[in-house]
């Protein structure tokens, strides 16, 4: 089946720094990943959506120039956390679509734990 | 404003038990209901989704009942296991809006002994 690699799965940083996030589609094309955030025992929240060759979409309330994404080819898609800053400190999970017409569906990755320090 | 609403928070239930998990929407766009399962520290991994088109799902112990009509779909854990302990989330998305899932808020599921 396809399968998104995620890395790092975690991640310390300390306060001010950038960390790039990057999230590989392994055995298929992905034109469109996801990135998700997660805090403790609450449901993922869609950040934006990345798209293959074009700028990403950002969720409203997200800040775009602390968290820039870069979807520069078909399989890759990274996540920079700029001027990180212990608010920032959060699950971070992509995923990618599979799939095309009726049958699509969603992987995802296993996330990254970043600590802001 | 949540798109899917999933309820319970929370399940207690005993080894060889049922966990029913209820997920409501309200856009009829929706086409595609996944099931995934979280366990900590890890990404959600897809479990089982149906489509508008059937009513009902079976993968092993895991079942999809989905109602079209009552825009509601729920998850059965047949036989629960300690290994199914984890966060269950419900889903919606359709495909001409970019793909976006929307997810319930979660149901995190003990299964005792």
């Amino acid at each position: 089946g396809a399968v998104v690699s995620q890395h790092p799965s975690w991640v310390i940083c300390k306060s001010g720094t950038s960390v790039k996030i990057e999230c590989r589609s392994l055995d298929f094309q992905a034109t469109t990943m996801f990135w998700y955030r997660q805090f403790p025992k609450q449901s993922l929240m869609l950040m934006a959506t990345s798209n293959e060759g074009s700028k990403a979409t950002y969720e409203q309330g997200v800040e775009k120039d602390k968290f820039l994404i870069n979807h520069a080819s078909l399989t890759l898609s990274t996540l920079t956390v700029t001027s990180a800053h212990p608010e920032d400190s959060s699950f971070y999970i992509c995923s990618a679509i599979t799939g095309q017409g009726i049958t699509y569906g969603y992987t995802f990755g296993s996330g990254t734990r970043l600590t802001v320090v | 404003q949540q798109q899917v609403k999933q309820s319970p928070q929370s399940l207690i239930v005993q080894k060889g038990g049922i966990s029913i998990i209820n997920c409501a929407y309200e856009n009829t766009a929706f086409d595609y209901f996944p099931w995934y399962q979280q366990f900590p520290g890890k990404g959600p991994a897809l479990l089982i989704a149906i489509r508008p088109d059937v009513s009902e799902k079976k993968e092993g112990r895991f079942t999809i009942s989905f109602n079209k009509s009552a825009k509601q779909f729920s998850l059965h854990i047949m036989d629960s296991q300690p290994g199914d302990s984890a966060t269950y989330f419900c889903a919606a998305s359709m495909a001409d809006s970019w793909g976006k899932l929307q997810f319930g808020a979660g149901t995190q599921v003990v299964v005792t002994p």
